[in-house]
């Protein structure tokens, strides 16, 4: 699986977007972004997984450069509960193949009233 | 369907004691996954199973650990003469098998070795 590279930390006004980056410069063809988060002391959440085109759903956007190589994920209004670590991974995806999850150290979002 | 129960939730013991964890997976996933996490970090891939099957295992999975799926629905995570290296958060997922799935996880149960 490709590596990801995103930033430790960042900060966010309650209300505003959120624009979490992530690097990855080293994708392939068959591999897919997926975005986590995990709130303190929970387990992870999954947020929205893309391959090539941009997705939305009820949580957050997903936009994927033209050339895959970095992601954006966008949470329009945040509020204090998005407070969590983000993790950006990249997976192979397949009928057959093991779909293990490889997490980075993630990047800590905090939203501030 | 609740989603995917651990438990216990904590479990603090005693140094070359065994513990066993319990994971109850989202009922028509067939992909099991264990991963553990320390403070910090985030979580690392132990092993997985499709339905019965263990068909993965880390390296970080030492002959300590044991993982086992047998009706191919709840699995248990053994962990036997514990070291205090074993402190963790043990989390389990579950999964469709397919092209592009998502897998759900659950709370964790965060093993304290004293």
């Amino acid at each position: 699986d490709a590596k990801t590279t995103q930033p430790p930390s960042m900060d966010c006004a309650e209300g505003r977007a959120a624009n979490l980056p992530c690097n990855h410069s080293t994708i392939s063809g068959n591999e897919y972004v997926y975005w986590y988060r995990q709130i303190h002391s929970q387990g992870p959440q999954y947020i929205i997984h893309g391959l090539k085109n941009n997705e939305t759903n009820e949580m957050a956007s997903l936009i994927i450069t033209e050339d895959r190589k970095s992601s954006t994920l966008i949470l329009p209004h945040a509020t204090l509960r998005d407070t969590a670590v983000y993790y950006c991974i990249v997976r192979v995806a397949g009928e057959t193949s093991g779909s293990r999850l490889t997490f980075g150290e993630g990047t800590q979002l905090t939203v501030n009233p | 369907d609740t989603g995917v129960s651990q438990n216990p939730r904590h479990k603090i013991t005693k140094r070359g004691q065994n513990v066993t964890f319990r994971c109850d997976p989202i009922s028509e996933h067939n992909r099991l996954y264990w991963y553990r996490q320390t403070l910090g970090q985030g979580p690392e891939f132990l092993t997985y199973f499709q339905n019965e099957a263990q068909l993965e295992k880390s390296r970080l999975l030492s002959d300590r650990f044991s993982a086992e799926r047998p009706k191919g629905s709840f699995s248990t995570l053994e962990i036997q003469r514990t070291e205090q290296g074993d402190s963790a958060m043990y989390l389990c997922a579950s999964s469709l098998q397919g092209l592009s799935t998502e897998a759900f996880f659950g709370q964790g149960t965060r093993l304290t070795v004293v």
